[in-house]
């Protein structure tokens, strides 16, 4: 079945720095994938839809110059947490959708920023 | 290993409807369950949070379940109106003693809500 890879799975990373999280569809093309935070205690929220080929659409509240997003292959979308703070501290998790609107999920990502 | 299972996969309803979805899970040891709607060629809407502890959740015309003991919840739709047609999701979140974490969803129930 579709699969989709996230990784990595956790990084721990100082305050001030930046990680990326990529995700990856392996056995389909995927246009549209969407990336998702959830704090504790909370709910998957929907931060972003990356679109292939063009800017991500950025949900309200979310800022697009500290969370970047590129989506350069029909395969590949990466998520860019710039200047990383304490309060950005969560799990991320990214979905594509495959065929007519299947979504796969990722297996997240937590990041812990010290 | 936890699989999350939603019954029915597609639910069709004349408008005004009261309706239930389905969503069972194997493994009683969840740190929360939600519950979205997907639209066609979007992203998930977020609905409804229940965490462990707690037995329901109200947000307007939905009321989300939760029963951990026998590892199932239901979305409790009042009320239908077509503009309630899309796939609905339900996802329990699980954390290990070591620390790692899961979402595992469910393949959703696909509703068409007719006018």
């Amino acid at each position: 079945g579709a699969v989709v890879s996230q990784h990595p799975s956790r990084v721990i990373c100082k305050s001030g720095t930046s990680v990326k999280i990529e995700c990856r569809s392996l056995d389909f093309q995927a246009t549209t994938m969407f990336w998702y935070r959830q704090f504790p205690k909370q709910s998957l929220m929907l931060m972003a839809t990356s679109n292939e080929g063009s800017k991500a659409t950025y949900e309200q509240g979310v800022e697009k110059d500290k969370f970047l997003i590129n989506h350069a292959s029909l395969t590949l979308s990466t998520l860019t947490v710039t200047s990383a703070h304490p309060e950005d501290s969560s799990f991320y998790i990214c979905s594509a959708i495959r065929g007519a609107n299947v979504l796969t999920f990722g297996a997240g990502s937590r990041l812990t920023v010290l | 290993k936890q699989e999350v299972t939603q019954i029915p996969a597609a639910l069709s309803v004349p408008e005004g409807e009261n309706l239930v979805l389905n969503c069972s899970f194997t493994d009683s040891a969840i740190y929360n369950l939600q519950w979205f709607r997907q639209d066609p060629g979007k992203g998930l809407t977020s609905l409804l949070l229940i965490q462990s502890s707690q037995r329901e959740q109200t947000s307007g015309r939905l009321n989300a379940s939760l029963d951990k003991s026998s590892g199932r919840s239901t979305l409790y739709i009042a009320a239908s109106q077509p503009g309630d047609s899309a796939t609905y999701l339900c996802a329990v979140r699980t954390i290990t003693q070591g620390g790692s974490e899961k979402l595992v969803f469910g393949k959703g129930t696909k509703l068409t809500v007719n006018p």
